[in-house]
């Protein structure tokens, strides 16, 4: 099993590029989401989806579009990229019941010039 | 929406000493509340969690305890290891979905 994986590892955007992460898990979860990690800010919740075929905003939407494309698929959509879209991208993955736990991607590090 | 406290912000201990890193949440509905640790470098990974119906939860050296009424919870890790240095956060989400995170502890453990 690869669990979660993500791509790519790394990306420079300049300002108004649009790009695509990609995610994909193969443990059959129900639940994925999408987070952004910043320095001093933890981990914020961009989107998620409870279910294959639903999305929901999280704390920190803006600028953002998410589409479910499978249960196994979770892409996130930059259109026009900007500076403070600079962070580290956490897409995760669980069940969707107890015991709730969600397993992380290796994370993409994007950087907006 | 849920506001998640956590303290301190970095934490240095001798190895063997005990470490406790305290989150606060705002919201009375939240009802799992997980820890994760990350490595540097690394994704983050759970490492004990525990249910509003539960008071103290522990697994080996680590233990998590819960406070319902002053709504808080608290990490504890005991005889610790070089190993255990890592940013650790708190977490408080209702019935999964939604996950509010706490902003990170960086834990030292000084051989």
């Amino acid at each position: 099993n690869a669990g979660v994986t993500q791509t790519p590892k790394f990306q420079v955007l300049k300002t108004g590029q649009s790009m695509t992460l990609q995610c994909a898990q193969d443990m059959n979860h129900n639940s994925m989401y999408w987070y952004r990690q910043d320095p001093g800010m933890g981990l914020r919740l961009i989107y998620y989806s409870a279910s294959e075929g639903t999305t929901d905003k999280g704390e920190v939407p803006n600028g953002y579009n998410v589409s479910r494309l499978n249960k196994r698929e979770f892409s996130l959509r930059l259109e026009s990229a900007a500076p403070s879209q600079t962070s580290v991208y956490f897409c995760a993955s669980e069940t969707g019941g107890f015991p709730y736990e969600q397993y992380f991607g290796p994370g993409t590090r994007l950087t907006v010039t | 929406g849920e506001n998640v406290e956590q303290h301190p912000s970095t934490l240095s201990v001798q190895e063997g000493d005990s470490a406790v890193i305290k989150c606060t949440y705002s919201d009375s509905a939240s009802n799992y509340f997980p820890w994760y640790k990350q490595e540097l470098g690394k994704r983050p990974q759970l490492i004990i969690d525990i249910r509003s119906n539960v008071g103290e939860k522990k697994d080996q050296r680590i233990a998590v305890t819960l406070n319902k009424t002053a709504k808080h919870f608290s990490l504890h890790i005991t005889e610790t290891q070089p190993e255990d240095s890592a940013v650790y956060f708190c977490a408080a989400s209702w019935t999964g979905n939604q996950f509010y995170f706490g902003t990170g502890t960086s834990l030292t453990v000084i051989p």
